[in-house]
C-alpha cells in the first residue's frame, strides 16, 4: 500500500532553517510527482513546490520563491523541503503530496509534519 | 493566482440529509479542480478529482459536477464520518490553490 512517512516535528527560531523529509514506498518512487503544501492553523492548505522525481525538475509558488527547496533521493525514495529564513508566520503543518498519475491532484497525502516557528 | 470561492463557509445538516457544495474559480479551470475531505488533525483525503470522478474507495454519495469556473460537490445522504471540512482545489495553473473551505456541522 501507498504511504508517505514524514520525519518528525519541528521548533525552530526565527531566521533558521528547516528540513522535512518524505519517505515513500508503494509504489514506484520516480513514476510520480510529489507536491508539498503547508497549512497553518485554522487555515486553507497552501501550495508550495512540485517535483519531478524523475527528472528532478521543479516549480515553487512565487511567495515561497528564494526560500524553499524541493529536492528527491531516489535511490532512497524520499522527497526532501526545506524552508529558509523561517518567521512566526512560517508555523504550519507541512505536508508532501503525491501527484495523481497524469494529473496534478493529490491521491495520497504524508502524515504532516509540524514546524514551531518561536523566539 | 487564480482565486478559489467556496461557499457556504459553514452548512449545518442533519444526518441522512443532503449536501451541496459549491466552488468558484476567478477564471476557467477547465475540468482541473479536486475536492479534498479533512478531518481535525488528519491530512486532507482526496475525494473527487476531474471535477467529477470519485478517487479510490470513496463512497458513491459523494459526486462532483461542473467545468470552467462552477463547481458543485453533492453528498447524497450524510453519515456521521462525513461531518468535516471540504476543500477544493484547482490544479489548471500554477500556483494550485485552494478554496477556503465548508465545514459540515451536525445540524
Amino acid at each position: 500500500q501507498v504511504q508517505l512517512v514524514q520525519s518528525g516535528a519541528e521548533v525552530k527560531k526565527p531566521g533558521a532553517s528547516v528540513k522535512v523529509s518524505c519517505k515513500a514506498s508503494g509504489y514506484t518512487f520516480t513514476a510520480y510527482s510529489m507536491h508539498w503544501v503547508r497549512q497553518a492553523p485554522g487555515q486553507r492548505p497552501e501550495w508550495m513546490g512540485w517535483i519531478n522525481t524523475g527528472n528532478g525538475n521543479t516549480i515553487y509558488s512565487q511567495k515561497f520563491q528564494g526560500r524553499v527547496t524541493v529536492a528527491r533521493d531516489t535511490s532512497a525514495s524520499t522527497g526532501y523541503m526545506e524552508l529558509s529564513s523561517l518567521r512566526s508566520e512560517d508555523t504550519a503543518v507541512y505536508y508532501c503530496v503525491r501527484a495523481m498519475y497524469g494529473g496534478n491532484c493529490g491521491d495520497f497525502w504524508g502524515q504532516g509534519t509540524l514546524v514551531t516557528v518561536s523566539s | 493566482e487564480i482565486m478559489m470561492t467556496q461557499s457556504p463557509a459553514t452548512l449545518s445538516v442533519s444526518p441522512g440529509e443532503r449536501a451541496t457544495l459549491s466552488c468558484r474559480a476567478g477564471q476557467s479551470i477547465n475540468s482541473n479542480l479536486a475536492w479534498y475531505q479533512q478531518k481535525p488533525g488528519q491530512a486532507p483525503r482526496l475525494l473527487i478529482y476531474g471535477a467529477s470522478t470519485r478517487a479510490t474507495g470513496i463512497p458513491a454519495r459523494f459526486s462532483g459536477s461542473g467545468s470552467g469556473t462552477e463547481f458543485t460537490l453533492t453528498i447524497s445522504s450524510l453519515q456521521s464520518e462525513d461531518f468535516a471540512v471540504y476543500y477544493c482545489q484547482q490544479y489548471n495553473n500554477w500556483p494550485l490553490t485552494f478554496g477556503g473551505g465548508t465545514k459540515v456541522e451536525i445540524k
